[in-house]
Parts: C-alpha cells; structure tokens; sequence
C-alpha cells in the first residue's frame, strides 16, 4: 500500500495518561499535516512540516501536545496528561511540494479519553 | 485567519437528480480550493480540486465552480447515485510567502444522501 498510514487506528486510554500516534507518509512526499476531527465536523489544521522543520503551528495545539518528524520521513504527535476533550480522530495528510500541492489523507486515529 | 461556510449541512436527492453544495470563504488571498468525500469511518478523499486562476473543472459527473470576486465556490454532482452518499467538505488554502502552501481550513460539511 503506498498511501498514507497511520498507527494505531484505535487508541482508548484514561484520563492523565500518554498517547503517541505515527504517521507514515505517501514516500516522496515532502510535507506532512496533521489534524484533528471531531464528529460532524470537518477536519482542523493542528501542524505542519516540511522535511523535518515544523513550520506552523495551530492555535489549538496547546503545550500538552507535540509532533515530531525527525528524519522528514514518518511523525508522530504525542498528547500529554490527555483530557476527555482530546478525544476526536486524529488525521494525517501529506503532499508534494509540487503542483497543486494536493493533501492524501491517512486512515486516521480515533482516540477515546475515559 | 481564514473561515470556510459551507451549506447546507443536509442534502437529501433522489438518484439520478443533481446535487449542488456552496462554500464561501473569507481570505481573498486563498487561491485553492479542494473537495473531499468522507464515507463513515473511512478517510477523506479528494474528488476534485481548482486553483483560483481557473473558473470551473470537470471531471465526469462531478464539476466546481469558483467565483473569486464572490468568494464562493461550488460542487455540482450530476446523476447522482446511491454511491455518492457521503459527506463532502470544501477547503481553503493559499500560498504563504516564505515557506509556499499554508495548511488546508474546511468546511463543515454536508451529508449527501442520495435515495434510490
């Protein structure tokens, strides 16, 4: 499968505990997003790379949360001490810095806080 | 920032009938605008994209359009079927000067219900 994956799909944890979630980009592509989708809503920016810099962040990114992409391949977004808020599909996307720059979406990562 | 509108949130056709959904958008600065088709539990998909120097793309049964001046744009799916039942989103997004193509901002969506 060549498109964009994530891990895991399903991620249930308690209130206070530590969650990390990895992304694995379509391969050439350059740029990696992620975001954050709550039901009946559509998807919200949280942050973005290019290579291995992040370039921008989203408002709604607070201090508890933080996404790495090391060797500009794969990332990942940890959340810390999560809250019941948190809970909400967690999207990955990326594209080519090429064209239109156009975004494929990964199958994301439905997180449930208790 | 940017604010994408995208109405109606429901849409409800009978199969072979057109569907239209509208979204506009706020930063005049945003010069593409994609679709995306989200079926329940699976991921979104693109199904059509434009850029802002273009007024209208095709592709098979399904068309948008953009009005720059406006600031809106729209998603025209013609005989319709069963199948596209989903829920689509719009998106913005424009160039940033320093490091190229800012993050995408959507809609809301619309569930697209098509009876058979």
């Amino acid at each position: 499968d060549t498109g964009v994956s994530q891990d895991p799909r399903h991620k249930i944890t308690k209130r206070g505990q530590n969650v990390t979630f990895r992304c694995d980009p379509i391969s050439e592509h350059n740029r990696l997003y992620w975001y954050r989708q709550t039901l009946g809503q559509g998807p919200e920016f949280l942050t973005y790379f290019q290579n291995e810099a992040q370039l921008e962040k989203s408002r709604l990114l607070s201090d508890r949360f933080s996404a790495e992409r090391p060797k500009g391949s794969f990332s990942t977004l940890e959340i810390q001490r999560t809250e019941q808020g948190d809970s909400a599909m967690y999207l990955c996307a990326s594209s080519f810095t090429r064209g239109l720059e156009t975004q494929y979406f990964g199958p994301g990562t439905r997180l449930l806080v208790l | 920032g940017e604010n994408v509108e995208q109405h109606p949130s429901t849409l409800s056709v009978q199969e072979g009938d057109s569907a239209v959904i509208k979204c506009t958008y706020s930063d005049s600065a945003s010069n593409y605008f994609p679709w995306y088709k989200q079926e329940l539990g699976k991921r979104p998909q693109l199904i059509i994209d434009i850029r802002s120097n273009v007024g209208e793309k095709k592709d098979q049964r399904i068309a948008v359009t953009l009005n720059k001046t406006a600031k809106h744009f729209s998603l025209h799916i013609t005989e319709t079927q069963p199948e596209d039942s989903a829920v689509y989103f719009c998106a913005a997004s424009k160039e940033r000067g320093d490091t190229g193509r800012r993050a995408l901002t959507f809609g809301s969506g619309t569930r697209l219900q098509v009876q058979p």
